[in-house]
C-alpha cells in the first residue's frame, strides 16, 4: 500500500516570509496524482494544490508552488509572503490514477507568527 | 464553503446508544466517502461509494455502517461505539468518471464525536 509521510509535525513562519513543507510517499506506480489540502482551526479541509505525476513542471497557485522529485518520491510545498490566514493543519494527500484511493500524510501544523 | 455540509456538527454519546451523521454535497458530485480524524495520525479512509455502491470498506469494525440512499447523501450509522472511536469524522465527496477514477475531494466540516 502507498504511505505518505510528513516528518514535520509542527513548523512556524514569520509574516511575509516563505516556508517550505516536506513530503515523502512510496508508490511503485508510475501515474498518480498528489495533493496539498490545508485544514484550518474548526474550519474545512480545503484543497490548496494538485500536481499530476506525469506533468514535470512544477504546479502553482498564486503563494502556494510545489517541488515535485519524482525520482526522490518528494513533493513538498513552499508557501510564500506566509500571511496569518496560513495558519493550519497542511496535509500531503496521494491519490493512485488508476483506483479510487486516496492515503493522507499525518500533517503539519503551520504557525505563522506576526 | 466547500459545498459539502455534516450534521450534526458535535455529537458525545454513550457507548450503547445509537446515533447516525449525515453528509450532504451540492456540488453535483456521484462519489462520496468517509474519514475518521484522530489526533496526529494521518486520516483513515472508511468508505467510499461510486455512484451509491460501495467499493471500499477499509476494515471498519461493524459498528460503524454507512448508507448511502442517493448520490447527494451519505449516512454513517453507529452502534455500540468505544471510546477510541472519539475522532473527528469527515466527509468528502468528488466526481468519479465512468471507469470509477475520481479527482480532488470536497470535504465537510467534519462531526467531532466524543464517545463516553
Amino acid at each position: 500500500a502507498q504511505t505518505v509521510t510528513q516528518s514535520q509535525p509542527e513548523m512556524s513562519v514569520q509574516e511575509a516570509e516563505t516556508v517550505t513543507l516536506s513530503c515523502t510517499y512510496d508508490t511503485s506506480e508510475s501515474d498518480y496524482y498528489l495533493f496539498w489540502y490545508k485544514q484550518p482551526p474548526s474550519r474545512q479541509m480545503i484543497l490548496v494544490i494538485r500536481q499530476e505525476a506525469y506533468k514535470q513542471q512544477n504546479a502553482t497557485e498564486n503563494r502556494f508552488s510545489v517541488n515535485f522529485q519524482k525520482a526522490a518520491k518528494s513533493f513538498s510545498l513552499k508557501i510564500s509572503d506566509s500571511q496569518l490566514g496560513d495558519a493550519a493543519m497542511y496535509f500531503c494527500a496521494y491519490r493512485s490514477q488508476s483506483f479510487n484511493k486516496f492515503y493522507f500524510g499525518s500533517g503539519t501544523k503551520l504557525n505563522v507568527k506576526p | 464553503e466547500t459545498g459539502v455540509t455534516q450534521t450534526p456538527r458535535h455529537l458525545v454519546m454513550g457507548m450503547t446508544n445509537k446515533k447516525s451523521l449525515k453528509c450532504e454535497q451540492h456540488l453535483g458530485h456521484n462519489a462520496m466517502y468517509w474519514y475518521k480524524q484522530s489526533a496526529k495520525k494521518p486520516l483513515e479512509l472508511m468508505f467510499v461509494y461510486n455512484f451509491k455502491e460501495q467499493t471500499e470498506n477499509n476494515s471498519v469494525p461493524s459498528r460503524f455502517s454507512p448508507e448511502c440512499p442517493n448520490s447527494s447523501h451519505l449516512f454513517l450509522h453507529l452502534h455500540t461505539l468505544q471510546p477510541e472511536d472519539s475522532a473527528l469524522y469527515l466527509c468528502a465527496s468528488s466526481q468519479a468518471s465512468s471507469g470509477g477514477v475520481t479527482d480532488t475531494q470536497y470535504f465537510g466540516p467534519g462531526t467531532r464525536l466524543t464517545v463516553l
